[in-house]
């Protein structure tokens, strides 16, 4: 089956430890994205990456840090840094055919920290 | 910030037909009207989008006025599975999806 797979589910860790979360997609779709959503909030966008070796930073960028070595592999590391890491995390990936511009998303992975 | 505004909560019975609206004040002439919906605890899901004509697929109707400022999106037999929050979206070949904070959709038997 074609898609995108986060793991874990849910991950616990705590205050002061790094933590990266794994983002993986075999829809040969070049564009991938990390978002993240707090309860009763929409989607804020991380860091995205349009190509393999390039990334730019999202809105919420700061305490967070990503890379892309692979096309299949966006991988996005949760620093100490970051102030209030506890949230949802979804992961996307972008078709862009002649009509349609999609962004397929991840099952997530509920990151808390205490 | 999100570019679209759409009701906070709406409420619908199984069976019935549910109309979403969503107003696209600020929508250009290129970008396109898309509607994603996220069930509790999982990645959002695309459903439709359009430009200016109506649309309609095996999941939902678009309905997109003529001055392209508002949209309504319809699921036709409402079912207990469609409870969800719904996203409209005004989207064109950027880099980035806006998603506001949707409307929250509960279908009661």
């Amino acid at each position: 089956d074609g898609g995108i797979t986060q793991s874990p589910k849910y991950l616990f860790r705590k205050e002061g430890q790094n933590v990266t979360l794994s983002c993986e997609q075999n829809l040969n779709h070049d564009a991938m994205y990390w978002y993240r959503q707090d309860p009763g909030q929409g989607l804020r966008l991380i860091y995205y990456s349009q190509i393999v070796n390039d990334f730019q930073k999202g809105d919420i960028a700061e305490g967070y840090s990503v890379s892309r070595e692979k096309k299949e592999s966006f991988p996005l590391t949760v620093t100490s840094a970051q102030k209030n890491p506890t949230a949802f995390y979804l992961c996307a990936s972008r078709d862009q055919g002649w009509d349609l511009d999609e962004q397929y998303f991840g099952p997530g992975t509920r990151l808390t920290v205490t | 910030d999100a570019k679209t505004t759409q009701p906070p909560s709406m409420d619908c019975a199984e069976g019935r037909a549910a109309n979403l609206p969503c107003n696209h004040s600020t929508i250009s002439g290129n970008e396109y009207v898309y509607w994603y919906r996220q069930i509790h605890s999982q990645g959002p899901q695309y459903i439709i989008h359009g430009l200016k004509n109506n649309e309609t697929n095996e999941m939902a109707s678009l309905i997109i006025t003529e001055d392209r400022k508002s949209s309504t999106l319809i699921l036709p037999h409402a079912t207990l599975r469609d409870t969800a929050v719904y996203y409209c979206i005004d989207f064109y070949n950027t880099d980035k999806l806006i998603f506001g904070t949707g409307t929250r959709l509960q279908v009661f038997p």
